[in-house]
């Protein structure tokens, strides 16, 4: 894997349902795994920063894993709201310091 | 603290034109980057900066110049604007924690007609 590629692009869900998402990146040269949240019309904010193969990061009803031999993070929303309706981004950072963003997947959440 | 600041929020340039778009962080950050956001293809790196005098090309570079003389401030050039250059610009920094978890600024809408 040359990129950073997230899975599915789109997500519907109702509210109350738990859903994951899945980010792939290359394993050579990794240095930590980003996980972002964008919301409409704002700046994307930091949700987990994770290093160390099998890491395993939590807030709230959100949470992360990661997976550096493989070279995938799954990020997990238990009990989704209409609030948690954004954009969810993860990004791979190099050793050099150049952060590679995935396209997204954008999470619409239904009352 | 003010955070990470970017101005102007939006410009419309000419083709040919040049122009700078200014960030500033007052958190102290070492690194600093640029970023791009166009439809489709989410955020892609221009620049990167991990301290004062330093300056490293991210994924899509051309068109663009930075400097960093000071902690505080990555200032984006751009040289002889094009159309393809018609984007959202965002500015980030992080804190010398070692995870470089990106704080972003507010955005510059640019058009380039």
């Amino acid at each position: 894997i040359l990129n950073v590629e997230q899975s599915p692009q789109s997500l519907h869900v109702q509210e109350g349902d738990s859903t994951n998402f899945t980010c792939s990146f290359p394993s050579s040269n990794f240095y930590a795994l980003h996980w972002y949240r964008w919301e409409t019309a704002k700046s994307p904010e930091a949700l987990f920063v994770m290093t160390l193969n099998g890491d395993e990061k939590k807030k709230g009803r959100i949470s992360a894993t990661l997976n550096t031999k493989e070279g995938y993070s799954y990020l997990y929303i238990k009990g989704s709201q209409p609030e948690d309706s954004a954009t969810y981004l993860c990004a791979s950072m190099g050793y050099q310091g150049n952060l590679i963003f995935g396209k997204g997947t954008k999470l619409s959440v239904k009352p | 603290n003010a955070g990470v600041t970017q101005t102007p929020k939006f410009q419309v340039l000419k083709t040919g034109q040049s122009m700078t778009l200014q960030c500033a962080q007052d958190m102290n950050h070492e690194y600093m980057s640029w970023y791009r956001q166009d439809p489709g293809m989410g955020l892609r790196l221009i620049h990167y900066s991990v301290g004062a005098g330093i300056t490293d090309q991210g994924e899509v570079p051309n068109g663009y110049n930075v400097s960093r003389s000071t902690t505080e401030d990555f200032p984006l050039r751009l040289l002889s604007a094009a159309p393809s250059q018609t984007s959202v610009y965002f500015c980030a920094s992080s804190p010398p924690t070692g995870t470089y978890e990106q704080y972003f600024g507010p955005g510059t809408r640019l058009t380039v007609t």
